[in-house]
């Protein structure tokens, strides 16, 4: 089994960019692909981003995607913050066998 | 409009079980992989198990494996999860997902959960 680690949280002010990343313990990245979701209070996760780039309909083109097999490392990008985007964000991405979250991150907007 | 609807959560002491459902409709339920997803209060997201459309296949996260088990009901258009054995760190809202199997896969619609306490 792997493991997705992702900072536990982040921080940045309106109108910025963030970046979230998301590292892989075992296995290439670049072998299955890697998911994110954004998680509101209160309320089910939501999906912002699907293999490893691609953008649900619905969701703004401020998000995006991309993986670095260097690093072996998914990162999500949020730029033009709003206040809106404050939320725990999840990676998520699989093997044969197992699916696996990382432990989310928790960005706050302020 | 896709929906996912939870039920079956509730009060359990250690050692007992519970059966969750999820109602589909919206969707050929059918055509889709399906999936449970849990969160332990105030944790993040753990996937739990995945059955195939047809129900031939079936996998699970360690923890569960031997006590849970995934089955689904084309026919009525529902998932379940049958918990035996449950013990307290079993303790979580439970989501039923949609798996989109594309280039990878994914999952694009979830439902709002149901509640799992375990305790004496």
């Amino acid at each position: 089994n792997f493991m997705l680690t992702q900072p536990h949280s982040v921080s940045e002010s309106p109108g910025k960019t963030v970046t979230i990343s998301c590292t892989r313990s075992s296995g290439s990245i670049g072998s299955y692909s890697v998911q994110w979701y954004r998680q509101r209070p209160g309320s089910a996760p939501t999906t912002v981003i699907y293999e490893n780039n691609q953008r649900p309909s619905g969701v703004p083109d401020r998000f995006s995607g991309s993986i670095d097999s260097s690093s072996n490392s998914a990162s999500l990008t949020i730029s033009g913050l709003k206040t809106e985007d404050e939320a725990d964000y999840y990676c998520h991405s699989y093997d044969t066998r197992s699916w696996v979250f990382g432990g989310g991150t928790k960005l706050t907007v302020l | 409009e896709v929906q996912l609807v939870e039920s079956g959560g509730g009060l359990v002491q250690p050692g007992g079980s519970l059966r969750l459902s999820c109602a589909a409709s919206g969707f050929t339920f059918s055509s889709y992989w399906m999936s449970w997803v849990r969160q332990a209060p105030g944790q993040g997201l753990e996937w739990v198990a995945n059955i195939r459309q047809d129900g031939s296949d079936k996998y699970y996260v360690d923890s569960v494996e031997g006590r849970f088990t995934i089955s689904r009901d084309n026919a009525k258009k529902s998932l379940f999860l049958q918990m035996n054995s449950l013990r307290a760190e079993d303790t979580a809202v439970y989501y039923c997902a949609r798996i989109i199997e594309a280039t990878g896969y994914y999952f694009d619609y979830w439902g709002q959960g149901t509640l799992v306490t375990v305790s004496p």
